[in-house]
C-alpha cells in the first residue's frame, strides 16, 4: 500500500518569511511520480509540479522550490519570500507506475497562512 | 486556456434524492478521474476511466453510486439515493493517459454537494 504523510496540519508565517512544507511518502514501487497541488480558498486544485522517482534534482520555479530525497522518501516544498497570495492548502500526492493503482494518493494537506 | 469544467458548482438536495454531477474533460485527454474530498477522509479516488472504459471504481460505494462516460466529452457521477454522508466536494480530473502514468491530472473546480 502507498501512503503520503504531511505532518504539518497548519503553518502560519508572516509575509516575506520563507516556509517549508514537508511531505513523506511510502511506496513499494521503484518507479513512481510525486506531485504538489495548491488549493486556494476558492477551492480548485491547481497543479504545481510533477517529479518522477528517477530524477532527484531539485527544482526551482520563481519563489517555489522542491527538494526530492529518495533516501528519506521526502519531497519537500519551500516558498521563499512568502506572500499573502500563497495562503492556501497544499497537497502532496503520489502516483505509481501502474498495475491498477492509477489514481493519486494524497496527503491530508498543509494549510498555509501568510499573515500581512 | 484548456480547463476541466464541472456542473453544477454547488448542489443542495434532500436525502433520498438523485444527484447527477457532470464533467467535461480537457479536449484530447483520454483519462478521467472522480475524487471526493471530505474533512475526515481528505481526497480519495472514487473511479477512473480510460478511453471511456471504466478501469477502477473500487473506491465507490457500488450500491448508490454510478459513474459513466456517455461520450469522450462528458463524464457523469450519479448518486441514487443520496444520503447526508455523501456531502462532500466532488472533483473531476483529466489526463493524457500517457504510458506509465507519466501524465499529470488536471482538476476541475469541483461540485460542492450538500445532502440534508
Amino acid at each position: 500500500a502507498q501512503k503520503v504523510t504531511q505532518a504539518q496540519t497548519e503553518i502560519s508565517v508572516v509575509e516575506k518569511e520563507d516556509v517549508t512544507l514537508d511531505c513523506v511518502y511510502e511506496t513499494r514501487d521503484t518507479t513512481y511520480y510525486l506531485f504538489w497541488y495548491k488549493q486556494p480558498p476558492s477551492g480548485e486544485l491547481v497543479f504545481l509540479i510533477r517529479r518522477n522517482s528517477f530524477d532527484e534534482q531539485n527544482e526551482i520555479s520563481g519563489r517555489y522550490s522542491w527538494n526530492f530525497q529518495k533516501s528519506t522518501s521526502s519531497f519537500n516544498f519551500t516558498i521563499t519570500a512568502s506572500q499573502v497570495v500563497d495562503s492556501a492548502v497544499y497537497f502532496c500526492a503520489l502516483r505509481n507506475l501502474g498495475g491498477g493503482a492509477d489514481g493519486l494518493t494524497f496527503g491530508k494537506g498543509t494549510h498555509l497562512i501568510i499573515q500581512p | 486556456d484548456a480547463r476541466v469544467t464541472q456542473t453544477p458548482r454547488d448542489k443542495v438536495t434532500e436525502m433520498g434524492q438523485e444527484v447527477t454531477m457532470r464533467c467535461q474533460p480537457i479536449l484530447g485527454h483520454n483519462t478521467v478521474f472522480w475524487y471526493r474530498q471530505t474533512m475526515k477522509q481528505g481526497l480519495e479516488l472514487l473511479a477512473y476511466f480510460r478511453n471511456r472504459a471504466p478501469l477502477d471504481d473500487s473506491g465507490m460505494p457500488k450500491d448508490r453510486f454510478s459513474a459513466e462516460m456517455p461520450d469522450a466529452t462528458l463524464a457523469t457521477l450519479k448518486i441514487q439515493p443520496s444520503e447526508p454522508r455523501d456531502s462532500a466536494v466532488y472533483f473531476c480530473a483529466s489526463g493524457l493517459g500517457l504510458a506509465g502514468n507519466r501524465d499529470t491530472q488536471y482538476f476541475g473546480p469541483g461540485t460542492r454537494l450538500t445532502v440534508l
